[in-house]
Formats: structure tokens, C-alpha cells, sequence
């Protein structure tokens, strides 16, 4: 039969184009936000990172982006590779208690 | 290669059994978090500790679940008595206070209560 659980959104993409994946977050007293990407069988690794002072942050091949006013955070990896599939998280961390909590995370696949 | 080591990767048990996953930090880090993951409700915060202390298990079904840290290089997580709907991938991470805030995770612990 078929099974009730999380359906992660889900992007798929050609090799060589850009990825955008998205995140609302939902505390807007959150001042620090997170990437993570999760690859099958492993933990979550740390992508990039973003404080809320700043709207924009650039790493090797990606972008974050915070909107605090619609409480929105993207992801864009530039040229993406085979290697990008995954599911990605954001994560973001509360002043008051700086404990971390994550959103439901979306799967990119990357079509060679 | 610095890296968090959680026991055991996997581990299979029946209902009503204690389960007990360990965890080693990254030398030097001072927040440790414990995580669960499954494909009902994806990643959730189960316990944070901070210097050893706990800081909030608020995500932490108390009846059952226990979280500790003895010592700086070791952190526990035990469910007692563990129950099917316990199943699931837990992850430990930790990190530095007052840093970045970014956490380094370990591969997880998968259980399987059956």
C-alpha cells in the first residue's frame, strides 16, 4: 500500500545548470541560519551559513540568500554537479536558546 | 581527521529492551546535540548540552529517553524501554559555543525496534 511520511520536495536538475532550493523559516527571532546537505548513509555536513544581518553570503559554487521580511532563506548552487545530489536542510538557530532546529529538507537530483 | 563517532552504526532489538547509543565529540567541542531523523517528521532536536550541562530535552520523550554526557569525550543517549516506534536514524553532533554555530555530525546510529 502506500506509505504516509515526509515527501520531501524535490528538484531535479541537468548537470551544468543551477539549483535553487528553497526554505521558510519559522521563528523570527532566529539570527543565524545554516545549509546542510545529507547524502545517503551519512550525516548532515555544513554547506554555508548566513547571520541576519546580512542578506546575501557567497561560498565556492553556492549562494545563500535570507529574506527576514517573509522569513525565507534560498540555496543556489551554480553549475551543478552529480556529486551535489542530495537532501538539503536548513537550519535555523534562536539567540534565546541557540539550540538548532531544521526544516524538512529537499531532494536535488542531478541529471548527468 | 577530526570527526564525532557514534555507536553502534546499527542496531537491531525487540520491544521492551534498553538501547544505549554513544557518541564521541570532536575534541574541544563544548555543545553536544542529539538528533533523530525519520521519514515521518525528518530531523528532530531530542537533547543539547552545553559543557557537559543539559541545556534543553525538551524534544525528548521523558518516560523513556535519557540523555548524559559522564564526561567531556562521551555522550549518551539510552531508551528504556525501547518500543517500535522508536526506529529510527539518530544522529550526535557537536560544535563550539559562541563559534559559528556550525555543527559537525556523526554517520548516525540506525535502530530498528521490532
Amino acid at each position: 500500500g502506500e506509505s504516509v511520511g515526509l515527501h520531501l520536495p524535490t528538484l531535479s536538475v541537468q548537470e551544468g545548470d543551477n539549483s535553487i532550493i528553497n526554505c521558510a523559516y519559522s521563528n523570527s527571532a532566529s539570527d543565524y541560519f545554516i545549509w546542510y546537505k545529507q547524502e545517503s548513509g551519512k550525516g548532515p555536513q555544513f554547506i554555508i551559513d548566513i547571520r541576519s544581518n546580512m542578506d546575501k553570503r557567497q561560498g565556492q559554487r553556492v549562494t545563500v540568500l535570507l529574506n527576514k521580511t517573509v522569513k525565507h532563506l534560498s540555496l543556489q548552487i551554480a553549475a551543478t554537479q552529480p556529486g551535489d545530489s542530495a537532501v538539503y536542510f536548513c537550519a535555523e538557530i534562536c539567540p534565546n536558546n541557540n539550540d538548532m532546529r531544521f526544516g524538512a529538507g529537499t531532494r536535488l537530483t542531478v541529471k548527468p | 581527521d577530526a570527526r564525532v563517532t557514534q555507536t553502534p552504526r546499527d542496531k537491531v532489538t525487540e520491544m521492551g529492551q534498553e538501547v544505549t547509543m554513544r557518541c564521541q565529540p570532536i575534541l574541544g567541542h563544548n555543545t553536544v546535540f542529539w538528533y533523530r531523523q525519520t521519514m515521518m517528521q525528518g530531523l528532530e532536536l531530542l537533547a543539547y548540552f552545553r559543557n557537559r550541562a543539559p541545556l534543553d530535552d525538551s524534544g525528548m520523550p521523558k518516560d523513556r529517553f535519557s540523555a548524559e554526557m559522564p564526561d567531556a569525550t562521551l555522550a549518551t543517549l539510552k531508551i528504556q524501554p525501547s518500543e517500535p516506534r522508536d526506529s529510527a536514524v539518530y544522529f550526535c553532533a557537536s560544535g563550539l559555543a559562541g563559534s559559528a554555530g556550525e555543527l559537525f555530525f556523526g554517520e548516525g546510529s540506525r535502530l530498528t525496534v521490532l
